[in-house]
């Protein structure tokens, strides 16, 4: 069974730096997505970055980037020049692929951050 | 383009009632995904629907829960006699079928009370 490990119930920076958010993952499978979403206080999931296994080049989107290393099962979510509004939950997620369409997320335990000004 | 859209925001059930749960997807979104997510905890997947079939129900609890995505009209989340154990905000999510791009997109939640 696939499982998803965020080790960090809470981390803190201050605003305009750079902060690194961890996940890893267990999975047999060969083809699979990777996904951080982000929870605000108004608790909406807002997809944040996405990953396809089978691409080695780290997705990247705008201040958010990732430092995805397969072998490892590592996945995690860099944010740089950080601001207030990423004071969020961020939860890691992995789905296997079949077919052509994303299957059930599974989602990690999530990391709470606060920026602070 | 209207998002996933999520009725009603906030339920109150006494125990023993019924609740439903209302998703409507993004426009052309043929797959529906309903999660829940208990106070402090992250989302648990519950079941995976295409139109008028269930797709992957593994996570679903055996008793009192069931959905449903008819031909027309929203997927209904239903869930008998309600204890206070199913407090929770219950979430829904839609993808497309097919294409490079299938993330799927969450609806606001619906956080049910149970009294």
């Amino acid at each position: 069974a696939q499982t998803v490990t965020q080790s960090q119930p809470e981390m803190s920076v201050q605003e305009a730096e750079t902060v690194t958010l961890s996940c890893t993952y267990d999975t047999s499978e060969n083809n699979y997505y990777l996904f951080w979403y982000k929870q605000p206080p108004s608790r909406q999931m807002i997809l944040v970055i996405r990953q396809e296994a089978y691409k080695q080049q780290n997705a990247t989107e705008n201040r958010f980037s990732v430092n995805f290393q397969k072998a490892a099962k590592s996945f995690s979510l860099k944010i740089s020049d950080s601001q207030l509004g990423d004071t969020a939950m961020y939860f890691c997620a992995f789905s296997h692929r079949v077919g052509g369409a994303t299957n059930k997320l599974i989602f990690g335990t999530g990391t709470l951050l606060a920026v602070q000004p | 383009n209207a998002g996933v859209m999520q009725n009603p925001r906030h339920l109150v059930r006494r125990r023993g009632q019924e609740a439903r749960l209302r998703c409507s997807p993004m426009k052309g979104h043929s797959h529906v995904y309903w999660y829940r997510q208990l106070p402090e905890e992250g989302l648990k997947f519950m079941v995976y629907l295409q139109k008028e079939n269930i797709i992957d129900e593994s996570g679903m609890p055996k008793e009192r829960f069931s959905a449903e995505f008819p031909k027309e009209g929203p997927s209904i989340l239903r869930i008998q006699q309600v204890v206070r154990g199913d407090s929770a905000a219950y979430f829904c999510a839609s993808s497309l079928a097919t294409g490079t791009r299938n993330e799927q997109y969450f609806g606001p939640g619906t956080r049910l009370t149970v009294t």
